[in-house]
């Protein structure tokens, strides 16, 4: 049984572009979360899907958004990025009380 | 709003040296509490879990007690080993129940000598 996956590795954009990143759920699990772990710091909540709608959001800008598929896996993107988006992008997926995240998303803005 | 504060790291400890990570939280109602580590290069995995008051989490020889009058989540280990050595996060949820957000603290990097 495969965990959650997600692509790309690693991703090199410049300022201002967009970037996209995927996600797909462990097996029987039908809610994503998203997370951003800056370098040095704990994981950070950006926001959860279930049925194809965002279901709860953190203190992130309109410039974060998100998506999920009716296979429950799920794509963030983030618009005009700025240099502070450099991160490490965590998604978990879960189908009751347990998360179960992904090995991330290594994102670099230059 | 929600809050976890960990212990100031990096921690390094001999082999079989008895390991605490302080960790205390702030937060509205009854959360549940994690404790997250996550090896080099690797996602996080759940260590272990406490979902109310005087419950104790445990798991590889990890354990965690949910103390609510001290709003603290504390881990320990009775002796360490060098496959030990990772970053360790804890974490709430809150309200309890399925799907709820997690709210880290900023973790701590364990690395243990032979």
């Amino acid at each position: 049984d495969a965990g959650v996956t997600q692509s790309p590795t690693h991703l090199i954009k410049t300022r201002g572009q967009q970037v996209t990143l995927r996600c797909s759920p462990k097996s029987g699990h039908d809610t994503v979360s998203w997370y951003q772990q800056a370098l040095g710091q704990g994981p950070q909540f950006i926001f959860q899907y279930y049925e194809e709608e965002e279901r709860q959001r953190g203190n992130f800008p309109d410039r974060f958004s998100g998506h999920q598929f009716p296979n429950y896996s799920s794509e963030l993107n983030v618009n005009a990025l700025l240099l502070g988006d450099s991160a490490l992008y965590l998604c978990a997926s879960s189908s009751g009380f347990e998360q179960y995240f992904g090995p991330g998303t290594r994102l670099t803005v230059t | 709003g929600d809050s976890v504060t960990q212990m100031e790291g990096p921690v390094t400890l001999s082999e079989e040296a008895f390991l605490t990570i302080n960790c205390t939280y702030t937060a509205t109602g009854y959360p549940s509490l994690f404790w997250y580590v996550q090896y080099p290069g690797e996602g996080l995995q759940l260590l272990l879990k406490a979902t109310k008051a005087d419950d104790k989490g445990s798991n590889k020889g990890f354990e965690a007690t949910y103390r609510k009058e001290t709003t603290s989540f504390h881990l320990e280990k009775g002796s360490v080993q060098v496959s030990d050595s990772a970053v360790y996060f804890c974490a709430l949820s809150s309200p309890t129940g399925a799907n709820s957000k997690l709210t880290f603290g900023k973790g701590i990097t364990l690395s243990v000598r032979p």
